[in-house]
């Protein structure tokens, strides 16, 4: 079973904080993805990856940066959190070429105050 | 125009009836499309995905896609009310500009009533 662990299920911090996410994969995933779920908005895509320290800018990347030092390991960097930035944050992982599928870890909710 | 667009519901189907998910899509040079389940609170698991026309069977559930209309749909037979959930469409659009990107649906809820 693929398996993705994020490093906190519920974070609360203080605006202007500097807010690291982690996501860890076993499962030797070349692709891993950043996503925020918002009430309405659905899930949209911060940042992916597709190899070590590669990354790419999704739909929404503004405030946030990422690292992905190793295969196994995709951070979400949050440089000065806001507010706005109150939301669920969705890790993901898959391989390339094989329907891209998407495996999801158990998420982070973020509480901006 | 949104590019995955999703019924937005709430849909309510009675306990034994077949629950009918809709889904369309801009990108005609869509390849693969996605059903996700997402229970409240909870991070969004795979149903299954599809990648050719026609129909495509796992247990209750059946995937349907045609991409001469641009739609896939998602039928749960034998609605259950562990299937109460909000179920996301996704889709492989290739005019992203990669083609590794799925982009969602804003999801149906689904309440299956006993």
């Amino acid at each position: 079973d693929v398996k993705v662990t994020q490093s906190s299920r519920y974070l609360v911090k203080r605006t202007g904080e500097k807010v690291f996410l982690e996501c860890v994969q076993d499962m030797d995933h070349e692709n891993m993805f950043w996503y925020r779920q918002d009430p309405g908005l659905g899930l949209r895509l911060i940042y992916f990856s597709y190899d070590v320290k590669m990354k790419e800018k999704g739909d929404i990347p503004e405030g946030y940066s990422v690292s992905r030092e190793k295969k196994e390991r995709f951070s979400l960097i949050l440089e000065s959190a806001s507010t706005n930035q109150t939301s669920m944050y969705l890790c993901a992982s898959s391989l390339p070429y094989v329907g891209e599928t998407q495996y999801f870890g158990p998420g982070t909710r973020l509480l901006v105050l | 125009q949104k590019e995955v667009e999703q019924n937005s519901g709430p849909l309510s189907v009675p306990e034994g009836a077949i629950a009918s998910l809709n889904c369309t899509y801009s990108d005609r040079g869509s390849q693969s499309f996605f059903w996700y389940r997402q229970y409240s609170g909870k991070s969004p698991e795979l149903i299954m995905f599809i990648y050719s026309n026609g129909d495509k069977e796992d247990g209750r559930f059946t995937a349907q896609l045609n991409k001469a209309s641009q739609y896939v749909s998602l039928l749960i037979r034998d609605s259950q009310p562990s299937d109460s959930a909000t179920y996301l469409c996704a889709v492989l659009l290739l005019s992203s500009g990669s083609a590794r990107q799925l982009t969602f649906g804003s999801g149906t809820q689904l309440t299956v009533l006993p």
